[in-house]
């Protein structure tokens, strides 16, 4: 089966870097990527996927780019501020329907004003 | 985005009770949906995947007569813990599956949180 590894575990940056979080997975039937945000005592939140017919997607300060030759994809945040200290979450599947997510550990992410 | 609720936010039982807890997609209609629970600092666990009309799909290890599920419309499935023990305490999410342009996606509940005492 599918297993997503994530990296780093925990990542500090000052407010106003990068910040870039990054996965791999196992399985190349996997063809969805999708990146949650999650913080404290909440549900996670879809922030940004991609699927396997592209290599990069882009939402303001959040960016996504997958490398299906090497099996990894990364989120990249740009300008962070407070604000994005949170968990975030990897996951990857095969995207057929009723398939579930696979995630990763997840990266807790704070941001330093 | 879609929008998907559970409820009840947090309850707090006596150990041997069983406890509901609902999840319903607001604006979407969701064949399939599916239950996680979450251990402090820990990643998302999948329990179980729950498709409209015929009885879910469990992980191996999470016991289904304990953790019953039923998903009876393509907006409501319902999680019960039947017996709870304090060790059953822990961070229940849901989600659904939104399918659109032939691709789907997962938005998930607020989650809820439950003491067994």
């Amino acid at each position: 089966g599918e297993n997503v590894e994530q990296h780093p575990s925990t990542l500090s940056v000052q407010e106003g870097d990068s910040a870039v979080i990054k996965c791999t997975y196992s399985d190349s039937a996997s063809n969805y990527f999708p990146w949650y945000k999650q913080e404290l005592g909440k549900g996670p939140q879809l922030i940004i996927d991609i699927r396997s017919n592209v290599g990069e997607k882009k939402d303001q300060r959040i960016a996504v780019t997958l490398n299906k030759t090497a099996k990894h994809f990364s989120l990249h945040i740009t300008e962070t501020q407070p604000e994005d200290s949170a968990v975030y979450f990897c996951a990857a599947s095969s995207n057929s329907g009723n398939t579930p997510l696979v995630f990763g550990k997840g990266t807790r992410l704070s941001v330093i004003a | 985005g879609a929008v998907v609720s559970q409820h009840p936010s947090r309850v707090i039982c006596k150990s041997g009770t069983s406890v509901k807890i609902e999840c319903r997609s607001l604006d979407f209609q969701a064949t399939t949906m599916f239950w996680y629970r979450q251990f402090p600092k820990q990643s998302l666990m999948l329990m179980a995947t729950s498709n409209e009309g015929s009885k879910a799909t469990y992980e191996q290890g999470v016991e289904k007569d304990k953790f019953l599920i039923n998903h009876a419309s393509l907006t409501l499935s319902t999680l019960t813990v039947t017996s709870a023990h304090p060790e059953d305490s822990s961070f229940y999410i849901c989600s659904a599956s939104l399918v659109a342009a032939g691709a789907d996606t997962q938005y998930f509940g607020p989650g809820t949180r439950l003491t067994v005492l």
